[in-house]
C-alpha cells in the first residue's frame, strides 16, 4: 500500500515568518494530495488539496507545491498567525482510500 | 449544527467489552469512513463504506467491526476491546457523486480501555 511519510513531526516560527512542511509518498498511482489542519479537541479539517495535473495551487497565505517526478509534495505558509498553531496532515489518495502522514505541530510564537 | 455528530465523545471502558461507536451526518453523502488516530502515527484507516450495501477493510481492520445502518448512520464495533484500541477515534465522511474528493471529519471520540 501507500506509504505517506511527514517532515518535520514539530516546528516552531515566529510570527509573521513562513512555514514549511514537506511530504512524500511511494505509491506512483496516488493522484489527490489533501492537507488537514487540526486544532485541539477538534477533528481535522481540509485547508487546501491538489490534484496530480497541477503543479502548484495557492489559496491566500497558504500554498501547496506538488513534484510527480520525486514523489513529493509540500505545504507553505506565509506571514504566520498565531491562529495558524495547529497540528497540519498531508495525504495522498490512489483512488478509494486515503492515506496520512504522522503530522506537524506547527507552533507561532506571537 | 455540526454536519458530523459522533457519540459518545469520551468512553471509558474494562478490557473483554463490547463497545459501539456511532457516527451520524446530515451532508448527505454517501461515503463513510473510521480512522484511530494515536500519537505520532497519524490517522488510520479502519473501514470505509461508499453505500448502504458495501463496507470495505482499511489498514487495521482487525479487532473491529461496523454497520452502515442507513446513509447517515455508520458505527464502529469493537466486540473484545484490549488496551491497545486505546486511541482517538474519527468519522468522516465524503461526497462520492464529486468523485475523489475532500473528507469531512467528526468531533472525534476518546476511548479509553482499561
Amino acid at each position: 500500500g501507500e506509504n505517506v511519510e511527514q517532515h518535520p513531526s514539530t516546528l516552531s516560527v515566529q510570527e509573521g515568518d513562513s512555514a514549511v512542511i514537506k511530504c512524500t509518498y511511494s505509491d506512483s498511482a496516488s493522484n489527490y494530495f489533501p492537507w488537514y489542519k487540526q486544532e485541539l479537541g477538534k477533528g481535522p479539517q481540509l485547508i487546501i488539496d491538489i490534484r496530480s495535473n497541477v503543479g502548484e495551487k495557492k489559496d491566500q497565505r497558504i500554498a501547496v507545491t506538488l513534484n510527480k517526478t520525486a514523489k513529493h509534495f509540500s505545504l507553505h505558509i506565509t506571514e504566520t498567525q498565531p491562529e495558524d498553531s495547529a497540528v497540519y496532515f498531508c495525504a495522498a489518495s490512489p483512488g478509494n482510500q486515503f492515506y496520512f502522514g504522522t503530522g506537524t505541530s506547527l507552533t507561532v510564537i506571537p | 449544527d455540526a454536519d458530523v455528530t459522533q457519540t459518545p465523545r469520551n468512553r471509558i471502558t474494562k478490557t473483554g467489552k463490547r463497545i459501539m461507536l456511532e457516527c451520524s451526518q446530515t451532508k448527505g453523502h454517501d461515503r463513510m469512513y473510521w480512522y484511530r488516530q494515536d500519537p505520532g502515527l497519524g490517522l488510520r484507516l479502519i473501514y470505509y463504506s461508499f453505500d448502504v450495501k458495501d463496507i470495505n477493510k482499511g489498514e487495521i481492520s482487525d479487532g473491529y467491526s461496523v454497520s452502515r445502518q442507513a446513509q447517515a448512520k455508520f458505527s464502529l464495533s469493537l466486540e473484545s476491546a484490549i488496551p491497545n484500541q486505546t486511541a482517538l477515534y474519527f468519522c468522516a465522511t465524503s461526497d462520492g457523486a464529486r468523485g475523489q474528493t475532500w473528507q469531512y471529519f467528526g468531533p472525534g471520540t476518546r476511548l479509553t480501555v482499561t
